[in-house]
């Protein structure tokens, strides 16, 4: 089935401080990734979508400036928390879309933050 | 009105019965519709996927698609205590934007 390796799964920075978080489709190509947020016992949100070699897409209310998302290639995307503050601190999950597939994403295993 | 509406349980069935988990969506023109699983703590985990009306089914697991009442729903047969997540359901029309319900809390009683 198709892999998708999400890296760190797990990071702990302090207030100020960028973070970056990468999203490869390890045994397909990604014509489109997504980035969703998501807070303890609530759904996902999703952040952001990327296409290859153009800007990503942000939804209403998430700062472009502050997460910076870029997909390089059509393996990889990156979400960059930039200036993290304690209220950034979430669980960050990507997904990829195969260009081939019916519409199937497949998920990363997460990133959680933690902004101390 | 939300694109797509689940019921936010918690929903229990004991070891064995059949679990059943309902979907609801706004958006006629959807064609791809997914049911994923979610462990606590883990990322979604693609479970079932249907495009067709009618029933789909994969081992222990049967969605049921009907475009004409715009409902997807989930029945587990057999649940196991490891059944015990939350499913979330989610729908698309173009690939390019997913609508994700809230997702259903599942407990399977031992």
């Amino acid at each position: 089935g198709a892999v998708v390796s999400q890296h760190p799964s797990r990071v702990i920075c302090k207030s100020g401080t960028s973070v970056k978080i990468e999203c490869r489709s390890l045994d397909f190509q990604a014509t489109t990734m997504f980035w969703y947020r998501q807070f303890p016992k609530q759904s996902l949100m999703l952040m952001a979508t990327s296409n290859e070699g153009s800007k990503a897409t942000y939804e209403q209310g998430v700062e472009k400036d502050k997460f910076l998302i870029n997909h390089a290639s059509l393996t990889l995307s990156t979400l960059t928390v930039t200036s993290a503050h304690p209220e950034d601190s979430s669980f960050y999950i990507c997904s990829a879309r195969p260009g081939t597939s019916r519409n199937i994403q497949y998920f990363g295993a997460g990133t959680r933050l933690s902004v101390l | 009105q939300k694109e797509v509406e689940q019921n936010s349980g918690p929903l229990s069935v004991p070891e064995g019965a059949i679990a059943s988990l309902n979907c609801t969506y706004s958006d006629r023109g959807s064609q791809s519709f997914f049911w994923y699983r979610q462990y606590s703590g883990k990322s979604p985990e693609l479970i079932m996927f249907i495009y067709s009306n009618g029933d789909k089914e994969d081992g222990r697991f049967t969605a049921q698609l009907n475009k004409a009442s715009q409902y997807v729903s989930l029945l587990i047969r057999d649940s196991q205590p490891s059944d015990s997540a939350t499913y979330l359901c989610a729908v698309t029309n173009t690939g390019n934007q997913f609508y994700f319900g809230t997702g259903t809390s599942l407990t399977v009683i031992p």
